[in-house]
C-alpha cells in the first residue's frame, strides 16, 4: 500500500471551502486514493475515492494530480459538523485492509 | 438500513482475563474487518473475515483471534489481557467488490 503524508492539522472557517492535501508519491498505478474521516469517538466514515480522474459526491470533491503523486479533498462549504480527523489512504482495488496514517485534524470554527 | 452494530459498547476487564467482542455487519455484507485504535498507535488493522474464512491478518500477537459465522456475524477474542490492550475496537463491514467499508461505533475496552 502507498505511504501517504498529510499535514497534522488545519483550520477552516464555517461556510468556507476546506482543502485537505495528501501526498502519495509512491502510489502505484493500480492503487486508489481513499478518504475517510473520523469524528471524535465514532467509527471512521467513508468519504470518497478515486483512481485517476477527479471525483465528486454529495459529501466532497477529490482532485488528483495528473502524475497521481498528490490529491486534495475539498469540502465545499465546511460546517462545524465537519470537524474531524481526515485520513488519506492508498489501497489496491481488491484489498480491504485499510492502513490509516495519522491523518489531518480539521477544526472548523465560527 | 441498519448499520454495523457492536456489542458491548463498553467493557472493563482485569489483566489476565479474556474478552469476546461481537460485530453484526450490515445485511448482505459478507466481509468483516476488525481494527484497534489507541492514542499511541492510531488505527491498526487486526484481521478480515470473508465467508467464515480469515482473509487478511495484521501484525498482532496470537492472543488476538477472531471468527465469522455463517450469518456473517463476527467475534473477536483477546486472551490473557494486558494493560496495553485498552483501546477502541472497531468493526467494519463491506460487500464483495465495493469500495466502501462501513464502520460500527466500536467497543471501548479498558483493562485494569
Amino acid at each position: 500500500d502507498a505511504k501517504t503524508t498529510q499535514p497534522p492539522s488545519m483550520d477552516c472557517a464555517e461556510g468556507r471551502a476546506a482543502n485537505l492535501p495528501c501526498n502519495h508519491s509512491t502510489i502505484s498505478g493500480n492503487e486508489y486514493v481513499y478518504w475517510y474521516r473520523q469524528i471524535h469517538s465514532q467509527g471512521p466514515q467513508y468519504i470518497i475515492h478515486g483512481l485517476k480522474n477527479n471525483e465528486t459526491n454529495e459529501m466532497a470533491s477529490l482532485i488528483i494530480t495528473e502524475d497521481r503523486k498528490s490529491s486534495t479533498l475539498i469540502l465545499p462549504h465546511a460546517t462545524l459538523r465537519d470537524t474531524a480527523v481526515y485520513y488519506c489512504i492508498g489501497l489496491y482495488r481488491t484489498a480491504s485492509k485499510l492502513t490509516f496514517g495519522t491523518g489531518t485534524r480539521l477544526q472548523v470554527t465560527l | 438500513k441498519a448499520g454495523v452494530t457492536q456489542t458491548p459498547r463498553y467493557l472493563i476487564k482485569t489483566r489476565g482475563q479474556q474478552v469476546t467482542l461481537s460485530c453484526s455487519p450490515i445485511s448482505g455484507h459478507r466481509s468483516v474487518s476488525w481494527y484497534q485504535q489507541t492514542p499511541g498507535q492510531g488505527l491498526q488493522f487486526l484481521f478480515e473475515y470473508f465467508s467464515e474464512t480469515q482473509r487478511n491478518k495484521g501484525n498482532f500477537p496470537g492472543r488476538f483471534s477472531g471468527r465469522q459465522f455463517s450469518n456473517s456475524r463476527s467475534e473477536m477474542n483477546v486472551s490473557t489481557l494486558e494493560l496495553g490492550d485498552s483501546a477502541l475496537y472497531l468493526c467494519a463491514s463491506s460487500r464483495q467488490g465495493d469500495h466502501e467499508q462501513y464502520f460500527g461505533p466500536g467497543t471501548r475496552l479498558t483493562v485494569t
